[in-house]
């Protein structure tokens, strides 16, 4: 079964601190690794990587895949109080191309 | 252009009732599934649609019913609520081969 695991699952942080957030998978058929944020709503799309070692970037935020060691990271530069959310990994593979999320990782930015 | 379109956005039940929670979508994607969200458990996979008149189930298909008579809805049934069944609810959707999911706003549902 695929399996999509992130860490850490919770993270606090002050403002202007730099993160790495990371997702770790196994998946057969794999085809893309997607990153979404989730704010008290609806996740939001951030980014899909399906090429190895090329980095995905998005003002202060970044990720990066690598299909041998099957993980990724987020990263997020000088962090903001809005950056505060939960931040979930999910992979697209197998059978008709389901996504699978991770548990996600609750990212805390204090002033 | 309304995206995907979950109603209602609360609703509590009582152990036992049924109750069927919609989601329609307005991009003509064939691609459409069910989530539930939990407290420290990700998003689920419960049922998806690859399009009309085709479904399957997913990680967590027990409990709950699904259909897709047309490319634009598909409902989620609930035919015994359970109060494990209490928890967020996304519908989702995406093109046909795409990978992105765009999501509805989410239903919040409490079982008592």
């Amino acid at each position: 079964e695929d399996k999509v695991v992130q860490s850490p699952l919770s993270l606090v942080v002050h403002e202007g601190d730099t993160v790495t957030l990371n997702c770790s998978y196994e998946v057969t058929n794999f085809r893309s690794l997607l990153w979404y944020k989730q704010e008290k709503k609806a996740p939001t799309f951030l980014f899909m990587l399906t090429s190895s070692g090329i980095e995905k970037k998005s003002g202060r935020l970044s990720s990066i895949l690598d299909k041998k060691e099957l993980f990724s990271i987020l990263n997020i530069t000088a962090t903001q109080t809005g950056d505060s959310a939960v931040y979930l990994c999910a992979e697209s593979g197998g059978s008709n191309y389901k996504l699978t999320f991770g548990k996600g990782t609750l990212l805390t930015v204090n002033p | 252009n309304a995206g995907v379109t979950q109603t209602p956005k609360f609703q509590v039940l009582k152990t036992g009732q049924s109750m069927t929670l919609q989601c329609a979508q307005d991009m003509n994607h064939e691609y459409m599934s069910w989530y539930r969200q939990d407290p420290g458990m990700g998003l689920r996979l419960i049922h998806y649609s690859v399009g009309a008149g085709i479904t399957d189930q997913g990680e967590v298909p027990n409990g709950y019913n699904v259909s897709r008579s047309t490319t634009e809805d598909f409902p989620l049934r609930l035919l015994s609520a359970a109060p494990s069944q209490t928890s967020v609810y996304f519908c989702a959707s995406r093109e046909s081969g795409a990978n992105v999911l765009t999501f509805g706003a989410g239903s919040r549902l409490t079982v008592l």
